[in-house]
This record gives structure tokens, sequence and C-alpha cells, in this order.
């Protein structure tokens, strides 16, 4: 199992530029997350997907950042300008979906992270 | 409106010895509480799930308990050792939404 893979693992740009980074979640895994997390604070939600359905975007901004999740798998998380402001690591996890209900196997895996310096 | 609060920032202690990790919240109506390891520069690892209706869950060193009336979890690690140095996070998923709300964490450093 290869666990969650994001790409790029860095990413270093300017501002005003455009930026993606993309997630493949654990096979069979319907719920897909991304996260934000800045140094020394716990990580904050972007979005979240049930299969290809964003449930949960309240807090991603619009204005700039976009998600999709196509056919329920891979997805990408764009900026676009990128701000200094966005300097941030980047975090995707994916889980069986709660809505099945509690169980163990509802734990979160996260990737490793895409850190992004803007300039 | 659930705050998840983990006190302390940061600890340090002697190898070998037994350390309690807080974590507490506001709303007991929660799904489920997770503890997460988080290593400089990397991604974070789930080592503990505790369903709203248990009362604790063990693997290996580590032992996290639930207190839901009180909204309080602890992780306990026996014996620590230099290599359990890392960030632990809690967080919480809101039953009503399934959202994840996190602690800061607390940041602990085992001196050999």
């Amino acid at each position: 199992e290869a666990g969650v893979v994001q790409s790029p693992r860095y990413k270093i740009i300017e501002k005003k530029q455009p930026v993606a980074f993309w997630c493949n979640p654990i096979s069979g895994h319907n719920t897909l997350y991304w996260y934000r997390q800045n140094l020394g604070q716990g990580p904050e939600l972007l979005i979240r997907y049930e299969n290809e359905e964003a449930v949960d975007d309240s807090q991603l901004p619009k204005d700039r950042f976009s998600a999709e999740r196509l056919k329920g798998v891979d997805s990408t998380l764009k900026i676009q300008p990128a701000e200094l402001g966005d300097s941030a690591v980047y975090l995707c996890a994916s889980s069986l979906s709660l809505a099945l209900g509690p169980s163990g196997a509802n734990v979160l895996t996260f990737g490793a992270g895409s850190r992004l310096t803007v300039l | 409106k659930q705050e998840v609060t983990q006190i302390p920032a940061a600890l340090s202690v002697p190898e070998g010895e037994n350390l309690v990790l807080n974590c507490s919240f506001t709303d007991s109506a929660i799904y489920n509480l997770q503890w997460f390891r988080q290593d400089p520069g990397k991604g974070l690892t789930s080592l503990l799930l505790i369903q709203s209706s248990q009362r604790e869950q063990t693997s290996g060193r580590l032992n996290a308990s639930l207190d839901k009336s009180s909204g309080r979890s602890t992780l306990y690690i026996a014996a620590s050792q230099p290599g359990d140095s890392a960030t632990y996070l809690c967080a919480v998923i809101l039953d009503s939404n399934y959202q994840l709300i996190w602690g800061a964490g607390t940041k602990l450093i085992i001196k050999p």
C-alpha cells in the first residue's frame, strides 16, 4: 500500500503566480481532505470531499483557491494567484467514508504534505 | 462552537519517564477522537482512534483515554524514548457534520 501520495513535496514561487498540488488517496477511501498547516499550529481544513462531492468547503478562500476531485479518486488543489500569506504546508488526507458509521477504520491517513513558499 | 485545547504546548522529560499529554474539548457531541503524531517537516501519523462510545484504546506503549462528559482525553506514553520526540495533536470529529476540529499540539522532547 503506497499510502496517500502528494506532489510536489516542495514548491517555491513568486507572489501572483499560480500553483497546483496533487493528491492520490488510499484506494477505496471515499473521503478526501485538504488541509493547510502553518508552523506551530494544527491543520486548518480547506475542503472535504465525499467521493467527488465537496461536502465542506466553508473555509476555502474561493476567490483564489479551487479544488476538484474528478471521478472521486485523485484531487488537485490550485491557488491562483498566490499571496505571501499562502506560504504553508498543504496536507492531503483520506479515510473511509464517515457516512458508513462509527468504525475504527475512520482513521485519517495523511500524505507527507506539499510545502509552499511564496516569495 | 467546538474548541480543542492541548496543554502544555511543549514538554521536555528525561528518557524512561512515563508521561501524559492532555486534550480538552468544549462540546461532548463528538463522533470520535484521534491522536496523531507529527515529526518535523512531515505529515501526520495516526496513533489511536477512540470512538465516542469507547473509554480507551491501547497500542504498544501508548494508551489513550476518553471522558466525554468532562470533555477530556489523555495520551499516556509509557517508558518514553528519544524516538518519541515529536508533536502530538488531538482532533475530534463532530457528531453533527463530521468536521474535524484540531488542537494546536504538544511538542514533546525526550532527552537521552
